[in-house]
C-alpha cells in the first residue's frame, strides 16, 4: 500500500521554530512537495526535493533523506500568517497527499 | 497571468443526480489534475489529464469520469451522486514537466442532500 504520516496538529509561538515531520511508504518515489493551506483557500505550493538535503526558500526549509523515507518541513520565525494545514506529498507518478498537520501559531 | 478557476463554487444535489464541475488551468498548463478534500480523508487524487488524455487515475468508482478539452480545459462528471460524495472538489494544473509543482483553484463545494 502507499502511506504517508505526518502529525495533525502542531502549536508553537510567534517567532519560534517548528518543524512538521513526513513519512512515507510508496511504491514509487520521484520526490516529495510541500503545500500551505490556509482554512477555506487552496492548497500552495511551498517546497520539493528529488534529492537528500535541504533546501531553503526564505523562511521555509525542507529536508529529504530517501534512505530513511523521511522528510520534514522547517518554519522558523513562525508568524501569525503561518497557522494553516501543511501537506507533505510524495510524487511517484501523481501527487499523494498526507492527511495534512494543522499548525497553530499563537502570540 | 490568471489563475486555476473552477465552476461552480458552490453546489448543491440531492442523492441519484449528476453533476458536472468545470475546471480553467493556467494558461499554459497542459496537466490537470483533481482532487477530492474531506476532513476525514484529505486530499484524495481522482484523476490526472494531459493534452486530452486520462494520464492517470486514482482508486475512486467508475461513477466519477473526467476529460480535457483542446484548450486544456477539464470537466469531471460524478452520477448517481452518494452522500459521502460532499467534498471540497480541488483541480489544479502544472506544466507537465514539474508536475510536483502544482497550482490548484479554489474548489467546488459539492454537499449532497
Amino acid at each position: 500500500g502507499q502511506s504517508l504520516e505526518q502529525p495533525s496538529e502542531v502549536t508553537a509561538v510567534e517567532g519560534a521554530i517548528v518543524q512538521i515531520n513526513c513519512t512515507y511508504q510508496t511504491s514509487g518515489f520521484y520526490g516529495l512537495s510541500w503545500y500551505q493551506q490556509h482554512d477555506g483557500g487552496a492548497p500552495t505550493f511551498l517546497s520539493y526535493n528529488a534529492l537528500d538535503g535541504l533546501e531553503e526558500t526564505g523562511r521555509f526549509s525542507s529536508f529529504l533523506s530517501r534512505s530513511d523515507s523521511y522528510g520534514y518541513l522547517l518554519l522558523q520565525e513562525l508568524q501569525m500568517k503561518d497557522s494553516a494545514s501543511y501537506f507533505c506529498a510524495v510524487r511517484d507518478r501523481k501527487l499523494i497527499f498526507g492527511q495534512g498537520t494543522e499548525l497553530s501559531v499563537k502570540p | 497571468k490568471a489563475g486555476v478557476t473552477q465552476t461552480p463554487r458552490y453546489l448543491i444535489k440531492t442523492r441519484g443526480q449528476q453533476v458536472t464541475l468545470s475546471c480553467s488551468p493556467i494558461s499554459g498548463h497542459r496537466s490537470v489534475s483533481w482532487y477530492q478534500q474531506t476532513p476525514g480523508q484529505g486530499l484524495q487524487f481522482l484523476f490526472e489529464y494531459f493534452s486530452e488524455t486520462q494520464r492517470n487515475k486514482g482508486n475512486f468508482p467508475g461513477r466519477f469520469s473526467g476529460r480535457q478539452f483542446s484548450n486544456s480545459r477539464s470537466e469531471m462528471n460524478v452520477s448517481t451522486l452518494e452522500l459521502g460524495d460532499s467534498a471540497l472538489y480541488l483541480c489544479a494544473s502544472s506544466t507537465g514537466g514539474r508536475d510536483y509543482e502544482q497550482y490548484f483553484g479554489p474548489g467546488t463545494r459539492l454537499t449532497v442532500t
